[in-house]
């Protein structure tokens, strides 16, 4: 079975510029996750998308972050523009449904984000 | 709010040794607890849930056990490889929401 897949695997950018992350879920998942790691934390969800909607972002920075998921499908996550303490490691993972104390969450490897 | 209090790491053990990873919660309701662990390089995966008062998770040799009383989620393994050195993540899923802690590296040396 094949797992999330996240690209790129590492992005250098400077500060005010952009950067997109893009995030293929498990086929038939019809939930996805952005999670950003800030080094030294745990994930904290950024936005949930159920198939194409909108199911949570409440802790989105919207003035500079943006999700899509137009197809139900694969994800990109942009952020535009960036600035230095967006740095940290973006997350993609998927589930079935989406009750996330019945089901487990499948992870893709992350794109490491560094702002100079 | 939810949110999961780990054990700050690093913590640095030798192979065969006893590991416990202390890990404490605040939530309302009734939620799940999991650890999820990151191999270097790799995305998390999920190692062990419950998901009631009493119920023990259980895999690859770890357990923990939803300790309502102490609102807590111990992982614990009784001998340690080198191959479970890793990042350890304790979570809480609340209001349909997976609550992260910190994460605790483990190093286990041969």
């Amino acid at each position: 079975e094949a797992g999330v897949a996240q690209s790129p695997r590492y992005k250098i950018i400077e500060k005010r510029q952009s950067v997109a992350f893009w995030c293929n879920p498990i086929s038939g998942h019809a939930t996805l996750y952005w999670y950003q790691q800030i080094l030294g934390q745990g994930p904290k969800l950024l936005i949930q998308f159920q198939n194409n909607g909108v199911v949570d972002d409440s802790q989105l920075p919207k003035d500079r972050f943006s999700a899509e998921r137009l197809k139900g499908v694969d994800s990109t996550l942009k952020i535009q523009p960036a600035k230095l303490e967006d740095s940290a490691v973006y997350l993609c993972a998927s589930s079935f449904f989406g009750t996330v104390n019945d089901e487990k969450l499948f992870f893709g490897s992350g794109t490491q984000l560094s702002v100079l | 709010g939810d949110s999961v209090t780990q054990m700050e790491g690093p913590v640095t053990l030798s192979e065969e040794a006893f590991l416990t990873i202390n890990c404490t919660y605040t939530a309302t309701g009734y939620p799940s607890l999991f650890w999820y662990v990151q191999y270097p390089g790799e995305g998390l995966q999920l190692l062990l849930k419950a998901t009631k008062a009493d119920d023990k998770g259980s895999n690859k040799g770890f357990e923990a056990t939803y300790r309502k009383e102490t609102t807590s989620f111990h992982l614990e393994k009784g001998s340690v490889q080198v191959s479970d050195s890793a990042v350890y993540f304790c979570a809480l899923g609340g209001s349909e929401k997976l609550v992260f802690g910190k994460g605790t590296k483990l190093t286990v040396n041969p």
